[in-house]
């Protein structure tokens, strides 16, 4: 166990719709990264937080939002889902920049 | 191509032999890790390292900052090593740049 939790585990919704994906980081950690694995595109890279601030993005789509609140935890929002937004979405959490991040078990979406 | 490049990408292998992974890159970077996913689907973090060797039970980890590439080894390799083993570079303070991945397939 990492000490990432992310909720839910799965989660299937119709093309269209909005989900939010919600990550609680390890104890301490300020630095939070989000990722998606989709089957053709591998990891990929979406957003960091620390410390409540937006701190770099990466091949995030404008329909996908992202927030830290003040408690720490995480959620990235997916709007007017695509069926090519099926994938595995990942939280992971550091203490900061620089050191090793651990990585939540996911959340894999399935867009119908 | 790709920025993060690993070989093999399938690796098929008899328990108890000693198994490598290679991981190249071609942009500077602050750290490389090491992560494995099972067929679950879940990501472990093996190791991070910026250079030299690392060593956890029957993992190593290697780096060459000047060649630019890093390997992983399995020594005695056990069917429960069976997993997806993922090269990841740190691109200055935020970003995680992935290699494709090899998957590793170990028999008794």
């Amino acid at each position: 166990d990492s000490g990432v939790t992310q909720t839910p585990k799965h989660l299937i919704t119709a093309t269209g719709q909005r989900v939010t994906l919600r990550c609680s980081p390890r104890s301490g950690d300020l630095s939070v990264y989000w990722y998606q694995q989709s089957l053709d595109q591998g990891l990929q890279f979406l957003i960091h937080y620390y410390n409540g601030e937006e701190r770099a993005k990466g091949n995030i789509l404008e329909r996908f939002s992202a927030q830290q609140f003040p408690d720490l935890h995480s959620e990235l929002n997916l709007s007017s889902l695509e069926l090519g937004d099926s994938a595995l979405y990942f939280c992971a959490s550091s203490v900061n920049e620089v050191t090793e991040a651990f990585f939540g078990q996911g959340t894999r979406l399935t867009v119908v | 191509k790709n920025e993060v490049e690993q070989s093999p990408q399938n690796l098929t292998a008899q328990e108890g032999e000693f198994i490598t992974i290679n991981c190249s890159y071609s942009v500077g970077i602050s750290a490389l890790h090491w992560l494995q996913q099972h067929p679950g689907g879940g990501i472990v973090s093996l190791f991070m390292l910026s250079s030299g060797k690392k060593k956890h039970g029957r993992l190593i980890a290697t780096i060459n900052i000047q060649e630019k590439h890093s390997s992983l080894h399995i020594t005695a390799s056990h069917p429960r090593d069976s997993a997806v083993y993922i090269c990841a570079v740190k691109q200055g303070a935020q970003k995680l740049v992935f290699g494709q991945g090899t998957r590793l397939t170990i028999n008794p």
